[in-house]
C-alpha cells in the first residue's frame, strides 16, 4: 500500500460525458501527479500540483482540469469524453515538488476509466 | 522536449538467465529513478541515481548510470517468475516533469 488513495477504482461512462477522478496523496506529501496510461502504453505525465498551485504541466487536453484543494487532496475533471479517453488514470504524490535526490513519487493504483 | 527512450520494448526472458534494459536521453539527466508495475498493478519506485557513473544494487538487479548522464541501464540475473512486468526510467525535465520511459515489458519463460 502506497499510502496514495485513487477513487473510483472502476468506471464506464458514455461518450460526451464528465466524470471527476479522485485523489488523497500520502500524509505529508505536497505535490500530487496524474499520469494517463493507455491500455499497452506508457505513462504519460499530464498535470502535477504542489501545495495546491500547478507546478508542471503535461499533455493534458483542454478537456481535462485539474486543481489541488487546501487540504492537499487533488481532482482530475474529464469532460466531453471520447473512446480515446479510456485508460487507467494515475495519481501519484510526492514530498517536495523539485527533482532534488529523494524526491520519490509514490502512485496510487490507479482509477480504470472506461469510455463507451 | 525532454524524452527518455527505452529498449526493448519487449524482453522475452527464460528462467534463469541475465538480461539488461537501457535508457537512453539525448540530454544530460540531472537524476534517473527506475520504477517496476506488475501486470494490473501501479508504478512503484526501485531506485535513484543522481552521480555520473553511479552504480547501485538491489540483490539480483544492477542499475548504473552513465558517465555521461545521458543513459541508464538495469540489469537483472538469475530472472525468476517473480521479475514479470513493466520496468520505467524516469527523469525530471525543465519544468519539472517527472518524464517516463515507454517501458521494457519483461516476459518470463519458465
Amino acid at each position: 500500500d502506497s499510502g496514495v488513495t485513487q477513487t473510483p477504482k472502476h468506471l464506464i461512462t458514455a461518450t460526451g460525458q464528465r466524470v471527476t477522478l479522485r485523489c488523497s496523496p500520502r500524509s505529508g506529501d505536497l505535490s500530487v501527479y496524474w499520469y494517463q496510461q493507455s491500455l499497452d502504453q506508457g505513462l504519460q505525465f499530464l498535470i502535477q500540483y504542489y501545495n495546491g498551485e500547478e507546478r508542471a504541466k503535461g499533455n493534458i487536453l483542454e478537456r481535462f482540469s485539474a486543481q489541488q484543494f487546501p487540504d492537499l487532496h487533488s481532482e482530475l475533471n474529464l469532460s466531453s469524453l471520447e473512446l480515446g479517453d479510456s485508460a487507467l488514470y494515475f495519481c501519484a504524490s510526492s514530498v517536495g515538488g523539485g527533482s532534488g535526490s529523494g524526491n520519490t513519487i509514490y502512485f496510487g493504483e490507479g482509477s480504470w476509466l472506461t469510455v463507451v | 522536449g525532454q524524452q527518455v527512450m527505452q529498449i526493448p520494448q519487449y524482453q522475452h526472458v527464460q528462467e534463469g538467465e541475465d538480461f539488461t534494459t537501457y535508457c537512453n536521453s539525448s540530454t544530460t539527466l540531472s537524476n534517473i529513478q527506475w520504477y517496476k508495475q506488475r501486470p494490473g498493478g501501479h508504478p512503484v519506485f526501485l531506485i535513484q541515481l543522481v552521480k555520473s557513473g553511479e552504480v547501485k544494487k538491489q540483490k539480483r538487479l544492477t542499475f548504473q548510470f552513465g558517465e555521461a548522464k545521458k543513459n541508464s541501464s538495469l540489469h537483472i540475473t538469475a530472472t525468476q517468475t517473480t521479475d514479470v512486468g513493466t520496468y520505467f526510467c524516469a527523469s525530471k525535465a525543465a519544468g519539472n516533469k517527472l518524464t517516463f520511459g515507454g517501458g521494457t515489458r519483461v516476459l518470463v519463460k519458465p
